[in-house]
């Protein structure tokens, strides 16, 4: 059974950082592309960044370009959030989610249950 | 970026009646060398992650039930619910795959009446 838990979500100060992790199971992790999504309190999704399977191409939303940063560790079935420079719009759940290629350009499942980020002073 | 648009934003459905969402982008998502269209609908109910029901604009995934449908290419698609059941009250998103940054509709929600 393919399985996404995100952890590393909490309560940040503005300006503050954090980094999240999502521990993959069930697949082989290297053979495709990851995402995380967020999702603000009642609101809608918003897709933040992806990453390919080796890593080696990444991409972000403008709206935190230049302030996160995606990673993987093929080697422990890990993705990786480091995000910085936090903002109060930042607050939401942040979801990982499985992509359906190696590449990106693909659909999401699964998704994990998901962390929450709370950016206040 | 491509934009995606949802009508109604909400909707109530009698228990065996039918529900339609209508999803709209501002380009098309249509990849003229494969000829398919990037476009998936996602369920989400109250405190769950969404969960995949329809990817390619038509085609189910497995374990969703048939009376799920999708349909639509280019910018137009539309997601349907032949016979509504209790545990498909929910919100419904679509989302465009055809480039980043990937893009989703705002949502619609479905109720019962």
């Amino acid at each position: 059974e393919v399985q996404l838990v995100e952890s590393g979500g909490g309560l940040v100060q503005p300006g503050g950082s954090l980094r999240l992790s999502c521990e993959a199971s069930g697949f082989t992790f290297s053979s495709y592309a990851m995402s995380w999504v967020r999702q603000a309190l009642g609101k809608g999704l918003e897709w933040v960044s992806a990453i390919s399977g080796s890593g080696g191409s990444t991409y972000y939303a403008d709206s935190v370009k230049g302030r996160f940063t995606i990673s993987r560790d093929n080697s422990k079935n890990t993705l990786y959030l480091q995000m910085n420079s936090l903002r109060a719009e930042d607050t939401a759940v942040y979801y990982c989610a499985k992509d359906s290629v190696i590449s990106t350009g693909g659909w999401f499942d699964p998704w994990g249950q998901g962390t929450l980020v709370t950016v206040s002073s | 970026d491509i934009v995606m648009t949802q009508s109604p934003d909400s909707l109530a459905v009698s228990l065996g009646e039918r529900a339609t969402i209508n999803c709209k982008s501002s380009q098309s998502v249509l990849y003229s060398s494969n000829n398919k269209n990037y476009l998936a609908w996602y369920q989400q109910k109250p405190g769950q992650p969404p969960k995949l029901l329809i990817y390619w604009a038509s085609t189910r995934e497995s374990g969703v039930p048939d009376r799920f449908s999708g349909s639509g290419s280019g910018t137009d698609f539309t997601l349907t619910i032949s016979s509504l059941q209790a545990e498909d009250v929910a919100v419904y998103y679509c989302q465009q795959y055809y480039t980043t940054p990937f893009t989703f509709g705002p949502g619609s929600k479905v109720g019962l009446k």
